[in-house]
């Protein structure tokens, strides 16, 4: 089946400085991909839509100058988490959807736990 | 705006019960759902996936069904085992698919 792979699965960087998560699709082509933002004992918030050579498209209230995605592959997308601070301490999962087969389902990274001190 | 709640929030059941978690969403005009698991500091595991114009979807001891129309879906677990506790959440795209929209998640404890 579809497989995305996240890393790191943890982070933990000093306050001011920036993160990179990656969000590989291993057997599929991803024109699409999702970022997700979970806080303890919450469900997922998604924070943009990461869309292959355009600009992604952000979430009402999500600051695209702080969270930076790029697209630039159809198996890569990266989000940038810049001059972190410990209120961006979170969980940050990425998904992409692959397409056809029996259903169009959203497959999940396992997750980046990023920690700012 | 999509909203997807899920009851109960919290489940505790002894092993071997049979248990039944509940979705539901606002907005019928969904392309799909989609039930997942969670272990905590963990991502997501895919269970089942529902097209819109399905009733319902099996895996092994896992039974989801869908009820579109009145904005409902279930999970029914049979014969609960202490491996499924986890946190199990529903989430349901828009009609283009494009949108993904989560329930809150229902915390599920098999007691050994």
């Amino acid at each position: 089946g579809a497989v995305v792979s996240q890393h790191p699965s943890r982070v933990i960087c000093k306050s001011g400085t920036s993160v990179k998560i990656e969000c590989r699709s291993l057997d599929f082509q991803a024109t699409t991909m999702f970022w997700y933002r979970q806080f303890p004992k919450k469900s997922l918030m998604l924070m943009a839509t990461s869309n292959e050579g355009s600009k992604a498209t952000y979430e009402q209230g999500v600051e695209k100058d702080k969270f930076l995605i790029n697209h630039a592959s159809l198996t890569l997308s990266t989000l940038t988490v810049t001059s972190a601070h410990p209120e961006d301490s979170s969980f940050y999962i990425c998904s992409a959807r692959a397409m056809g087969g029996q259903g169009d389902g959203y497959t999940f990274g396992s997750g980046t736990r990023l920690t700012v001190v | 705006k999509q909203e997807v709640t899920q009851i109960p929030a919290a489940l505790s059941v002894p092993e071997g019960e049979n248990l039944v978690l509940n979705c539901s969403f606002t907005d019928s005009a969904i392309y799909n759902l989609q039930w997942f698991r969670q272990d905590p500091g963990k991502g997501l595991t895919s269970l089942l996936l529902i097209q819109s114009s399905q009733r319902e979807q099996t895996s092994g001891r896992l039974n989801a069904s869908l009820d579109k129309s009145s904005g409902r879906s279930t999970l029914y677990i049979a014969a609960s085992q202490p491996g499924d506790s986890a946190t199990y959440l529903c989430a349901v795209s828009s009609r283009t698919g494009n949108q993904f929209y989560f329930g809150t998640g229902t915390s599920l404890t098999v007691i050994p």
